[in-house]
């Protein structure tokens, strides 16, 4: 049983182009979770999906920044116009349900740097 | 606002001695707790969880965590360390009555040989 799958593991975008990291959850998983980690410092929330459902999106930032899980396909997270300060490693995570105490599943992130 | 701390950046701990990566939180009604590692350009690896039941929870690689209600702490902990065993090291709990997790800032355990 393949874990959750990350792509690409590093990319590098220039200012104003658009970062499209992709997540593929374990299998038998249909809650997606994707966080935000800045250099040296801690995990962040960003968004919470269902398939085909964005279930608690409150830790997106307003604009630029979206995210998508399909019926079929891996889930999306796309930053449009990026700037230097989305430099950051982005981590998927994947849980069978949604709620019952599960421990989430961890991808091993992409690395994202805008130059 | 519900939260988990992590009052300690680094930790560090001689090869053989017990160590202890301290945890408390701030949690309205039953706590649902975790400990995860990070080890370098990784991403997370679920160490244990407390749900309910025995306050002193076993997990992967030795590692065991107690929890504690009067002193709303978590803490990590391991008889002997080993050299690998360093890594950076959260702290979460569940919000929202979800099973997303909202982290500690981290520390970062050294372990000397």
């Amino acid at each position: 049983n393949a874990g959750v799958m990350q792509n690409p593991r590093h990319l590098v975008r220039r200012r104003g182009q658009e970062a499209r990291l992709r997540c593929s959850p374990m299998k038998g998983h249909s809650h997606v979770y994707w966080y935000r980690q800045l250099p040296e410092e801690g995990l962040k929330f960003m968004v919470y999906l269902q398939k085909e459902n964005i279930i608690d999106e409150s830790g997106m930032p307003k604009e630029r920044f979206s995210a998508e899980f399909p019926k079929e396909g891996p889930s999306i997270l796309r930053i449009q116009q990026v700037v230097r300060g989305d430099s950051a490693a982005y981590f998927c995570a994947s849980s069978r349900t949604g709620t019952g105490g599960l421990e989430a599943f961890f991808g091993q992130g992409t690395r994202l740097t805008v130059v | 606002a519900q939260s988990v701390a992590q009052p300690e950046d680094q930790v560090n701990v001689a090869e053989g001695n017990p160590l202890t990566v301290k945890c408390t939180y701030s949690v309205s009604g039953n706590p649902y707790l975790f400990w995860y590692v990070q080890y370098p350009n990784r991403g997370l690896q679920f160490l244990l969880k407390y749900i309910t039941g025995d306050n002193l929870v076993k997990g992967s690689y030795g590692f065991e965590a107690e929890f504690n209600k009067s002193q709303t702490s978590f803490h990590l902990k391991k008889p002997s360390a080993l050299v690998s065993d360093s890594a950076l090291y959260f702290c979460a709990h569940h919000s929202g009555g979800y099973n997303k997790l909202i982290f500690g800032a981290g520390t970062r355990l050294a372990v000397h040989p």
